[in-house]
């Protein structure tokens, strides 16, 4: 069965600071990755995604996640925080193959200070 | 494009009452799918459906159904309503291929369902 795990429910860091998300799943073979920001009151928005090969993936707003395979991690970061970058952060895994089911981790919430 | 609109934005509903949240999208997506929203839960997957006429549960499907008859449309039912089914309800669409599914998905902005 698929699984993610977000083990962190808040993450706090100063503006100006690097930030770190984390990210771990459970999933038979090779995964697709997926991470999403989620603003107040607002549905989720997709910020990258590792399909394969290079094992830092780039995405939205300076964001970027780096696969790792024998940690089965998936950590979003960031070089410098912006107060505006303070939202909801999901990750989701989707396993290879036929199967439609995309899980999602329970969320970890960033808060930037400036 | 509109993108994945859901109707209604809000909705409070008795205990045994049924009801239908509706979604569409204007993107030709095969890949749509339901998830609830709770606190602590983060998003869990209700139902999903890889084209017309195909659906699956997902990792919560009781008290939810759900038909495909069209590409645009994915209706979610709730046959009888209990107060365990408040929740917020997003709607997500993706292109598919049927082998991949490398494709990230695009939600709607939600529906807040309380049961009373």
């Amino acid at each position: 069965a698929q699984s993610v795990a977000q083990p962190e429910d808040q993450v706090n860091v100063a503006e100006g600071n690097p930030l770190t998300v984390k990210c771990t799943y459970s999933v038979s073979g090779n995964p697709y990755l997926f991470w999403y920001v989620q603003y107040p009151n607002r549905g989720l928005q997709f910020l990258l995604k590792y399909i394969t090969g290079d094992n830092l993936v780039k995405g939205s707003y300076g964001f970027e996640a780096e696969f790792n395979k024998s940690q089965t991690s998936f950590h979003l970061k960031k070089p410098s925080a912006l107060v505006s970058d303070s939202a909801l952060y999901f990750c989701a895994v989707r396993a290879r193959g036929n199967t439609g089911k995309l899980i999602f981790g329970q969320g970890t919430t960033l808060q930037v200070k400036p | 494009n509109a993108g994945v609109t859901q109707t209604p934005k809000f909705q409070v509903l008795k205990t045994g009452q049924s009801m239908t949240l509706q979604c569409a999208q204007d993107m030709n997506h095969e890949y749509m799918s339901w998830y609830r929203q709770d606190p602590g839960m983060g998003l869990r997957l209700i139902h999903y459906s890889v084209g017309a006429g195909i659906t699956d549960q997902g990792e919560v499907p009781n008290g939810y159904n759900v038909s495909r008859s069209t590409t645009e449309d994915f209706p979610l039912r709730l046959l009888s309503a209990a107060p365990s089914q408040t929740s917020v309800y997003f709607c997500a669409s993706s292109l598919w291929t049927g082998t991949s599914g490398s494709y990230e998905q695009y939600f709607g902005p939600g529906t807040r369902l309380t049961v009373t």
